[in-house]
């Protein structure tokens, strides 16, 4: 079945860099989108959402850009820093009160 | 705090016993839900609830699973005659109903781990 995936599952940046995580989709009628971070033995955390009827949203060092015509989701974050090591994942879902559907995830390693 | 809480944080059972988990979801919220997930593994989908109308179960729920929210506010989810295959991080989320979509808000959720 359609479901979200993941292009790089880890990503190793030096501290003070821009990380870039990808997320591939398969399902074109998904019309909203989460990222959410992970950190070891807690829970996903919300990091920042964006419907499909925009291509970028900005929110505290971090941007998601979609890009409907090749279903892909990307999260960047400026200037990264120790504490943004965790595994993130992007969540699609359809349509209000439907499941979200998670890719596998993505960790993230920052080098000091 | 007025975060998603889940309780126990932890679980070890024998096979073969069974398991009841709880969650307090954000006290506005009226949608929780239930996410198994296993080690380098996003989030699987089990079930939601909607106030206290269960609305929605993932084919992964079998027969052995029951979730309830009896008043609308907190929920548990029980494990009958657990399996080896039942270890994993079950994750209660929960959102409140709006025009659109919602934000899912997670728990720190149970780690079970069967025997």
């Amino acid at each position: 079945g359609e479901s979200v995936g993941l292009h790089l599952p880890t990503l190793s940046v030096q501290e003070g860099d821009n990380s870039i995580i990808n997320c591939a989709y398969s399902n074109s009628a998904s019309d909203y989108f989460i990222w959410y971070k992970q950190e070891s033995g807690k829970g996903p955390q919300f990091i920042i959402d964006i419907r499909s009827n925009m291509d970028k949203r900005q929110g505290q060092r971090v941007t998601v850009l979609l890009n409907k015509t090749v279903k892909h989701l990307s999260l960047q974050i400026a200037a990264t820093q120790p504490g943004d090591s965790a595994v993130y994942f992007c969540a699609e879902n359809i349509r209000p009160g439907q499941n979200f559907v998670f890719g596998p995830g993505t960790r993230l390693s920052v080098l000091p | 705090d007025t975060g998603v809480s889940q309780d126990p944080r932890h679980k070890i059972t024998k096979r073969g016993q069974n398991v009841t988990f709880r969650c307090d979801p954000i006290s506005e919220h009226n949608r929780l839900y239930w996410y198994r997930q296993t080690l380098g593994q996003g989030p699987e989908f089990l079930t939601y609830f909607q106030n206290e109308a269960q609305l929605e179960k993932s084919r992964l729920l079998s027969d052995r699973f029951s979730a309830e929210r009896p008043k609308g506010s907190f929920s548990t989810l029980e494990i009958q005659r657990t399996e080896q295959g039942d270890s994993a991080m079950y994750l209660c989320a929960s959102s409140a109903q709006q025009t659109g979509h919602e934000k899912l808000f997670f728990g720190s959720g149970t780690q079970l781990s069967v025997l």
